[in-house]
């Protein structure tokens, strides 16, 4: 059973702040990793991807990777009140060409004005 | 990014009624899923396609049926709704690994 663990929050931040959201996966496979942003009531959002180990920025966020421990982290700077949703980690399914993902259940934050 | 539509957003039905959930993209994605999701609860696969005329059942059982005539286009239809089929129905395509979902359509059934 392939897994994708989160916790789930919430998680709270005061406005300005780094939010640090973490992610461990299960399938040793898996060579693609993804964040999504889901706001109440809305879809996911993809906001950030990555595929190697170490770290990939875009803005206020920057993504962390590390294979041999099996674990993803989404690091939020100067945190906003906008900022505040749910947090899926997906990863992919194996290797080769099997593009499903698995979500985790995603972590809650809230950032506090 | 890619433009991903599904209609109707909105859908509350009576009980045995059929139902055709539309999605359809215009970005030439080979890769197109359905997912089911409760309020505050995570994402369920129930179905994928990797092309024309290939679909396959996901991690969820699931009774509905899709089909993919079209790349655009992926419908989920639902025989007979039952009131165990209220949720949000979401579609996502793909052109590799990142997945980008449609606006989701809410179902009631009666």
């Amino acid at each position: 059973q392939k897994e994708v663990e989160q916790n789930s929050g919430p998680l709270s931040v005061p406005e300005g702040a780094i939010a640090s959201l973490n992610c461990t996966y299960s399938d040793r496979g898996s060579q693609s990793f993804f964040w999504y942003r889901q706001y109440s009531g809305k879809s996911p959002e993809l906001i950030m991807f990555i595929y190697s180990n170490g770290d990939k920025e875009d803005g206020r966020f920057t993504a962390q990777l590390n294979k041999a421990s099996q674990y993803v982290s989404l690091l939020i700077r100067d945190s906003q009140p906008s900022d505040s949703a749910i947090y899926l980690c997906a990863v992919t399914e194996g290797g080769g060409s099997n593009y499903k993902l698995t979500f985790g259940k995603g972590t809650l934050l809230t950032v506090n004005p | 990014e890619a433009d991903i539509y599904q209609t109707p957003r909105y859908l509350v039905i009576g009980t045995g009624k059929k139902i055709t959930l539309e999605c359809s993209q215009t970005m030439g994605h080979d890769k197109m899923y359905w997912y089911q999701q409760d309020p505050g609860m995570e994402l369920h696969l129930i179905h994928y396609s990797y092309g024309v005329n290939s679909t396959e059942k996901g991690d969820l059982s699931s009774e509905s049926t899709v089909s993919r005539i079209r790349t655009e286009h992926f419908p989920l239809t639902l025989e007979s709704a039952r009131p165990s089929h209220t949720s949000q129905y979401l579609c996502a395509s793909s052109p590799s690994g990142q997945q980008f979902f449609g606006p989701g359509t809410r179902l009631t059934v009666l």
